[in-house]
């Protein structure tokens, strides 16, 4: 079974600065997904990015970008240049094609708080 | 505008008080699902449906039904709610077709089980 683990439950960065969250996953599929997904206060759940298995190239949106080791099962989120908006739940979920079923596996998430 | 939206935002219930949470997707989506999302544990899959007619349990089925006679509505029906069933819900849904289409989320129920 396919399991997903952020280390960190809880981290703060300066606004303005660089923060990585770290994820890692346990899978013996090949092709498969990756997601970070961004829960502020609302509660409401955003994509923040997402990496194909199959791409070596990591993937990038704007202030956000990650570190994709697929050998050593990591994925990390980096966040330049962090704004107060940033302060939010970050969770790290996996996905992989079975069938019919588009099922997300998540991680426990990460608390990040953006101080001013 | 696309989105997912559910109702209600909030309950709060009696035990074996039979509710429904409705959701619904304006994007023509076939792929819907339920999440739970409770502390320590995460969000977990409880039912999801391919296509009209078509639905399948997820992870934590257990004291949930679901339906699909629609395309956009993906009602999840708990009968006799029980407190551990307090919890944060929510839906989601994607395009099919492909290998990937980004799922959207709605905003959350927020139920309580007394």
């Amino acid at each position: 079974a396919q399991t997903v683990t952020q280390s960190q439950p809880e981290m703060s960065v300066q606004e303005a600065e660089t923060v990585t969250l770290s994820c890692t996953y346990d899978t013996s599929e090949n092709n498969y997904y990756l997601f970070w997904y961004k829960q502020p206060p609302s509660r409401q759940m955003i994509l923040v990015i997402r990496q194909e298995a199959y791409k070596q190239q990591n993937a990038t949106e704007n202030r956000f970008s990650v570190n994709f080791q697929k050998a050593a099962k990591s994925f990390s989120l980096k966040i330049s240049d962090s704004q107060l908006g940033d302060t939010a739940m970050y969770f790290c979920a996996f996905m992989r094609y079975a069938g019919n079923n588009r099922k997300l596996i998540w991680g426990l998430g990460t608390s990040l708080a953006v101080n001013p | 505008e696309a989105q997912v939206t559910q109702n209600p935002r909030y309950l709060i219930t009696v035990t074996g008080k039979k509710l429904t949470v409705t959701c619904s997707q304006n994007m023509n989506h076939e792929y819907m699902s339920w999440y739970r999302q409770d502390p320590g544990l995460g969000l977990r899959q409880i039912y999801y449906s391919m296509n009209v007619e078509v639905t399948d349990k997820g992870d934590v089925p257990e004291g949930y039904k679901v339906s699909r006679k629609e395309k956009r509505n993906f009602p999840l029906i708990l009968e006799s709610p029980s407190p551990n069933q307090t919890s944060l819900y929510f839906c989601a849904s994607s395009s099919a077709g492909g290998s990937y289409n980004e799922q959207f989320f709605g905003p959350g129920t927020r139920l309580t089980v007394l």
